[in-house]
């Protein structure tokens, strides 16, 4: 079964550190999507691609978060400089298209912990 | 988006039928109600999902109202690797399509 995936698992960094997440998505997905998950809540979209170009960055803090999806498959969330608030866990998440009948799948998540 | 409205915590024991309720009382008719499962640590699982119809897959069946206000979600025989948090999604077409977590239900079965 084709499964979304990410890496690194673990990221632990200190504070003004740059960290990237890499995405690899479920083969043939065009809509690929970035949630952050803070410890105790639901996750939360950042970002939303549809192949290349990006859809929806309303929630994405863009003077310190980027995305790429340069060729419309796998994707690269980076973050710097790293703040302690940035603890959380990253999710990627891709589908067939942004359709409402059109499932999500999640990865597995990269823990981040920033010091 | 229509809000969805969840027990915080529910318990079942392992072996019995969990059934856990999720209010939606705004919905609108092409909205569709989508369940994950999010186990300890890992990421959101996919369960099922349904428009008006009750649905059954592998995992669980979907049982939506007539009136489509409320859904419940049944695990026939929970096992305890059914422990985790589920969440109750209200899925809107056109709006981009992101997922709008709530707090979810955290299931507890017990031996």
């Amino acid at each position: 079964e084709a499964e979304v995936a990410q890496s690194p698992r673990y990221k632990i960094t200190e504070k003004s550190q740059a960290v990237a997440f890499w995405c690899d998505p479920i083969s043939g997905h065009a809509t690929l999507y970035w949630y952050r998950q803070i410890l105790g809540q639901g996750p939360e979209l950042l970002v939303q691609f549809q192949d290349e170009s990006v859809v929806d960055d309303s929630q994405l803090p863009k003077d310190r978060f980027s995305a790429e999806r340069l060729k419309g498959v796998d994707s690269t969330l980076k973050i710097q400089p790293a703040e302690l608030g940035d603890s959380a866990m990253y999710l990627c998440a891709s589908s067939l298209t942004e359709a409402n009948t059109d499932t999500q799948y999640f990865g597995p998540g990269t823990r981040l912990t920033v010091l | 988006d229509a809000k969805t409205t969840q027990p915080t915590s529910m318990d079942c024991a392992e072996g019995r039928a969990a059934n856990l309720p999720c209010n939606h009382s705004t919905i609108s008719g092409n909205e569709y109600v989508y369940w994950y499962r999010q186990i300890h640590s890992q990421g959101p699982q996919y369960i099922i999902h349904g428009l008006k119809n009750n649905e059954t897959n592998e995992m669980a069946s979907l049982i939506i109202t007539e009136d489509r206000k409320s859904s419940t979600l049944i695990l026939p025989h929970a096992t305890l690797r059914d422990t985790a948090v589920y969440y109750c999604i209200v899925r809107v077409d056109g709006n981009t399509g992101k997922l709008i977590f709530g707090q979810g239900t955290t299931l507890q079965v017990k031996p």
